[in-house]
């Protein structure tokens, strides 16, 4: 199993600015995953981040509007730039275990 | 593209009531899981099936596997008001580009009413 560090746990932030949802893990990991989920709605991969390369993002997301880094096995991080209030959501990072997925607790962003 | 069709969206039945969750697809899958996630939490696993036709028990919760690896179905018996959730099924592809990556189903929102 894997223990995840999410933070910060909710936001509440102006349109136009950014925020950097940050992700620990408690073992090292080859994969991150960060998602989006709307409240009672099922997870949207938004993209894979890989430690020592580029994230590789899922159709519909970019690396302007997302960027990822991924400086060590343990640790990852999610900016969401320049938001309006469409980002309004759950963001979940997430690793794999041998079949299973673990998540941490999600980042609630409202923009205003 | 991978899609996994979950049903129904929404349940809400009284305590003590029976339901089932299912998860179709026309794709096979090396595994598949169910979370149940609460609000304000991530999701968290309740089983991982990987042998088609495989069925699990996990106290009132009865967890299939299709034959063919394109389906499963969820089962709880006698439900009760801790089991509100939203639960979710995921499928599992190993290799190739889809290395990693789980396909979620819809989810669906089941309340248990006291």
């Amino acid at each position: 199993s894997a223990v995840i560090s999410q933070k910060p746990s909710r936001d509440i932030c102006q349109r136009g600015t950014s925020l950097t949802i940050q992700c620990q893990v408690d073992s090292q990991v080859t994969m991150m995953f960060w998602y989006r989920q709307q409240p009672g709605q099922s997870l949207t991969l938004i993209a894979t981040a890989n430690q020592g390369s580029e994230a590789t993002y899922e159709s519909g997301f970019v690396i302007d509007k997302f960027p990822i880094s991924r400086p060590n096995l343990t640790f990852s991080t999610l900016t969401v730039s320049n938001m309006s209030p469409e980002d309004s959501s759950i963001y979940l990072c997430s690793v794999r275990g041998t079949a299973e997925a673990f998540f941490g607790q999600g980042t609630r962003l409202t923009v205003v | 593209t991978q899609l996994l069709e979950q049903s129904p969206q929404f349940l809400s039945i009284q305590e003590g009531e029976n339901l089932t969750v299912y998860c179709n697809s026309s794709s096979v899958f090396s595994s598949l899981q169910w979370y149940r996630q609460e609000p304000g939490e991530g999701p968290v696993l309740l089983v991982t099936v990987v042998t088609g036709g495989e069925v699990k028990k996990l106290k009132r919760l009865t967890f299939q596997f299709g034959d063919a690896r394109k389906d499963s179905s969820l089962h709880i018996t006698a439900a009760q008001p801790g089991d509100t959730g939203l639960y979710l099924c995921a499928g599992a592809r190993a290799g190739g580009t889809s290395y990693g990556k789980l396909t979620f189903g819809q989810g669906t929102i089941l309340t248990v009413h006291p």
